[in-house]
């Protein structure tokens, strides 16, 4: 299995503002991924963290309010941006096992817009 | 399209009663089932996995039968522990494509009371 490390782990940000998330896994992945868990939710994918290109996006997600990136084989960011109490939710990193057969998750950072 | 259905919570039981969490699933092709468990303030692991029909994925005494006849994946446990308590979420992987993407269900809070 991966190790997955997300910075921050918790963060209180004022609204309009904007956070950096970062996610290092400690061996080279093919697939990363971003998920939003909002209180109480289950979890929805944000986008596909993509090495080398623009991410893929889900319905509903769009760059300019999520923009990402994957410099290397091991670590990706995601910035939430010009944030609103609404953006309150836990975001979770994500990666695919080496057979890509099973995913791992990272401990996510547990943001809060006031 | 994709989706799984699952039972909702919260579940409340007295430490070692008998665990069901039901699990239904629509899919196309020959998906992988997960079960993910969400302990408080934690992000999500891997709790069992099933690949095919008829494959049973077990860990740390649950267990879960991939049900192609009735597209199910329940998960059971003889004999639940305080310790149990957390957040389970059932999942499905279709395999192909750009990326494996994982469909979640909604999430059972399961409490379990000495």
């Amino acid at each position: 299995s991966a190790v997955i490390s997300q910075k921050p782990s918790r963060d209180i940000c004022q609204r309009g503002t904007s956070l950096t998330i970062q996610c290092q896994v400690d061996s080279q992945v093919t697939m990363m991924f971003w998920y939003r868990q909002q209180p109480g939710q289950s979890l929805t994918l944000i986008a596909t963290a993509n090495q080398g290109s623009e991410a893929t996006y889900e319905s509903g997600f769009v760059i300019d309010k999520f923009p990402i990136s994957r410099p290397n084989l091991t670590f990706s960011t995601l910035t939430v941006s010009n944030m609103s109490p609404e953006d309150s939710s836990i975001y979770l990193c994500s990666v695919m096992g080496q057979k890509n057969t099973e995913a791992f998750f990272g401990q996510g950072t547990r943001l809060t817009v006031v | 399209g994709n989706s799984v259905t699952q039972m909702e919570g919260p579940v409340t039981l007295s430490e070692e009663a008998f665990l069901t969490i039901n699990c239904t699933y629509t899919a196309t092709g020959y998906p992988s089932l997960f079960w993910y468990v969400q302990y408080p303030g934690e992000g999500l692991q891997l709790l069992l996995k099933a690949t095919k029909a008829d494959d049973k994925g077990s860990n740390k005494g649950f267990e879960a039968t991939y049900r192609k006849e009735t597209t199910s994946f329940h998960l059971e446990k003889g004999s639940v522990q305080v310790s149990d308590s957390a957040v389970y979420f059932c999942a499905l992987m279709n395999y192909g494509g750009a990326t494996n993407k994982l469909i979640f269900g909604t999430g059972t809070l399961l409490a379990v009371q000495p």
